[in-house]
């Protein structure tokens, strides 16, 4: 019964290519995000969509896209990959509150050769 | 803007040995705030959390204080395993926001 649950979980690729994450969430959560985490572990939030629609967008560049075709899923489209791309990718989902704990996916090892 | 400064590691402990990771926020009005662990190559897991001041979050023998005076967080256990060894990230949301601010982590070590 795996909640959040995202594909690939390892993406090597060469750089310039364009790449897509997927994740999909079983909880019935309304709230979906997607994290980075760099090679010091550092997490620091990207975007998030509540119902389909964008409600935090950090300082990423435009080159990441995500799209949110329902609620239960939410994917992330990577064009023009850099080296500084590389990194863990977890996506994670809640109810819409902030004292709500957000589930995580395993994350998606990505790295550009 | 909101952030979250906890112990740098690493840290080495014995197994039964007590554990405390310090944790410390800046915000604005009354943040919830969280402990997540998260251990090799797998996601985060919610460990903890606490909505208001004063309140104790507890799960697995872990604890921490929402201590509002001190705005900190500090996570403690009284007897860590070797089945401990993760690493342990501080967060915090605003209220309005579900924007989660993580600290650094600490990554624990537990020896037999």
């Amino acid at each position: 019964d795996t909640a959040v649950s995202q594909t690939p979980k390892y993406l090597v690729t060469q750089m310039g290519n364009d790449k897509s994450i997927k994740c999909e969430q079983n909880l019935g959560h309304d709230t979906m995000y997607w994290y980075k985490q760099d090679s010091k572990k550092f997490l620091k939030i990207m975007f998030s969509y509540n119902n389909k629609e964008l409600i935090i967008n950090e300082t990423v560049p435009n080159r990441f896209s995500p799209k949110s075709p329902d609620k239960a899923h939410l994917n992330l489209h990577i064009n023009s990959l850099e080296l500084g791309d590389s990194a863990v990718y977890f996506c994670a989902s809640s109810r819409i509150a902030s004292n709500q704990p957000q589930h995580f996916g395993d994350g998606t090892r990505l790295s550009i050769l | 803007g909101n952030s979250v400064t906890q112990m740098e590691g690493p840290v080495t402990l014995s197994e039964e040995a007590f554990l405390t990771i310090n944790c410390t926020y800046t915000a604005t009005g009354y943040p919830s705030l969280f402990w997540y662990v998260q251990y090799p190559g797998e996601g985060l897991q919610l460990l903890l959390k606490a909505t208001k001041a004063d309140d104790k979050g507890s799960n697995k023998g872990f604890e921490a204080t929402y201590r509002k005076e001190t705005t900190s967080f500090h996570l403690e256990k009284g007897s860590v395993q070797v089945s401990d060894s993760a690493v342990y990230f501080c967060a915090l949301t605003q209220g309005g926001s579900e924007k989660l601010v993580f600290g650094k982590g600490t990554k624990l070590t537990v020896n037999p």
